[in-house]
């Protein structure tokens, strides 16, 4: 069954540095998103991208970050310059362009800025 | 904007026993609403959703979850849970024509041999 994949599991980064989270979509799939989940909260939204273009965003997801589709696979998510608060497990997840609207998560990403 | 609560935090049940999870929202128009289920080590899976139609809706593992839209609520049930249930639960939503998910704070449903 094909799955969303998410590298790295872990990244250990600090304050002020840069990070690129990346993740394989599910090869039919035409809208990608990335999901926040800080520890003991709930997961939240942070942004949809469709055709090249963000279609959506939520007030997270400021000028700090970006999404970038780099090539046919890839999904990516940069945080420009950590902060302590961005310590959380990041998922990716996809979806069909049909109106299903059903969305496949990866594994997530647990990033730590100390 | 839309909002899920989910009231139980965590659940402990024999194995057997039936389920019922609650789950409500806050959104004045249509939604979308969905289950997802996440096994210790493992990522979100789908268990069920709604868009229209029949409000109760049948899903994976035997699971099932009733839209009472004129309670705002989309409760997951099952009538008697396995030891392999255990998971966390969350309760998401979007409003139609949207793809951006709200989600609940997640239950944790831990079942006893």
């Amino acid at each position: 069954e094909p799955e969303v994949t998410q590298t790295p599991s872990h990244q250990v980064t600090q304050m002020g540095q840069e990070v690129i989270l990346r993740c394989v979509p599910i090869s039919n799939h035409l809208y990608f998103y990335w999901y926040r989940q800080i520890l003991g909260q709930k997961v939240e939204f942070l942004v949809s991208f469709y055709n090249n273009e963000i279609s959506e965003k939520s007030e997270i997801f400021d000028d700090q970050f970006s999404v970038e589709r780099p090539d046919g696979s890839n999904f990516t998510l940069k945080i420009r310059s950590t902060k302590l608060e961005d310590s959380a497990m990041y998922f990716c997840a996809s979806s069909e362009l049909s109106n299903s609207y059903e969305q496949y998560f990866g594994p997530g990403t647990r990033l730590t800025v100390t | 904007a839309q909002s899920v609560s989910q009231h139980n935090h965590h659940v402990i049940l024999s194995e057997a026993a039936s389920l019922e999870l609650g789950c409500n929202y806050s959104y004045g128009g249509t939604v979308n609403l969905f289950w997802y289920v996440q096994y210790p080590g493992q990522h979100l899976q789908l268990l069920l959703k709604y868009f229209s139609g029949d409000p109760l809706v049948k899903g994976i593992k035997g699971f099932e979850a009733e839209f009472i839209k004129s309670k705002f609520s989309f409760n997951l049930r099952k009538p008697s849970v396995q030891w392999s249930d255990t998971a966390e639960y969350f309760c998401a939503v979007n409003a139609a024509g949207r793809r951006a998910l709200t989600f609940g704070s997640g239950t944790r449903l831990q079942v006893q041999p």
